[in-house]
């Protein structure tokens, strides 16, 4: 199966820039989504397609896909924002087909 | 404004089945997949499989087939997941989620809607 890694936990203080990566072979050439999930809610999509965000999600937040990483940059960090966040690709040659990363829990501190 | 609602908790014994359903409104059923998603506890996401809500066509994760069924409504906008033979391990939080059905491109859109959550916990 499709092997996605990213890094447990992270610390980043407000206002400063969180920087969140997800790994995997070749992950350049898919497509890659990014999660929010606050504690006891339901996860919320905040950048797809590499780059894209949905509507309603704020500018700060960003992506992007080159060679074997993923990024996601949340940058003038808020409190609001510490969650877990995690990366998500559709591998069609892969079993499960939909993969998640273990999950990165960003702490504002 | 898009929903996906999700039915109540359940507590089941080892052994016996559970069904979840999945109520969406405010989108048109017929253009999305509805994926099947859990969370055991203080663990990360998993996903089980996805139903097409057009055709009603299905596509598991290995791990659960022969164990898990999806399956939709059109009449009702409603979205299905049966799981049998529970055991502890299953014990988890079972989301639905809906991606547009996109043909003749290999990208995809990411799961932008999800449903509040249904517990379900094994124990004998």
């Amino acid at each position: 199966s499709y092997v996605l890694t990213q890094p447990p936990s992270m610390s980043v203080a407000p206002g400063q820039t969180a920087r969140i990566t997800c790994g995997g072979n070749n992950i350049g050439s898919k497509s890659v989504h990014w999660y929010q999930q606050r504690p006891g809610q339901a996860p919320v999509l905040v950048v797809y397609d590499d780059s894209d965000r949905p509507s309603g999600i704020p500018e700060r937040f960003s992506g992007s896909n080159s060679g074997n990483t993923a990024t996601l940059t949340i940058s003038r960090v808020e409190a609001g924002d510490e969650a877990d966040y995690y990366c998500q690709v559709w591998d069609t040659s892969s079993d499960p087909s939909y993969v998640f990363g273990i999950g990165t829990k960003v702490t504002v501190v | 404004q898009v929903q996906l609602m999700q039915s109540g908790a359940e507590v089941k014994k080892p052994g016996a089945s559970v069904k979840v359903s999945c109520k969406t409104s405010g989108y048109t059923f017929t253009g999305y997949y509805i994926h099947w998603v859990r969370q055991a506890p203080g663990q990360g996401l998993e996903w089980m499989g996805r139903v097409n809500a057009n055709s009603g066509g299905t596509k598991y994760a290995q791990k659960f087939q022969g164990r898990v069924t999806m399956t939709r409504d059109r009449s009702t906008t409603t979205a299905y997941i049966e799981l049998s033979g529970l055991r502890s391990e299953d014990t988890a939080v079972y989301y639905c989620a809906r991606v547009p059905i996109v043909v003749g491109t290999p990208r995809d859109y990411g799961m932008d809607v999800w449903g509040q959550g249904t517990t379900v916990t094994v124990s004998s």
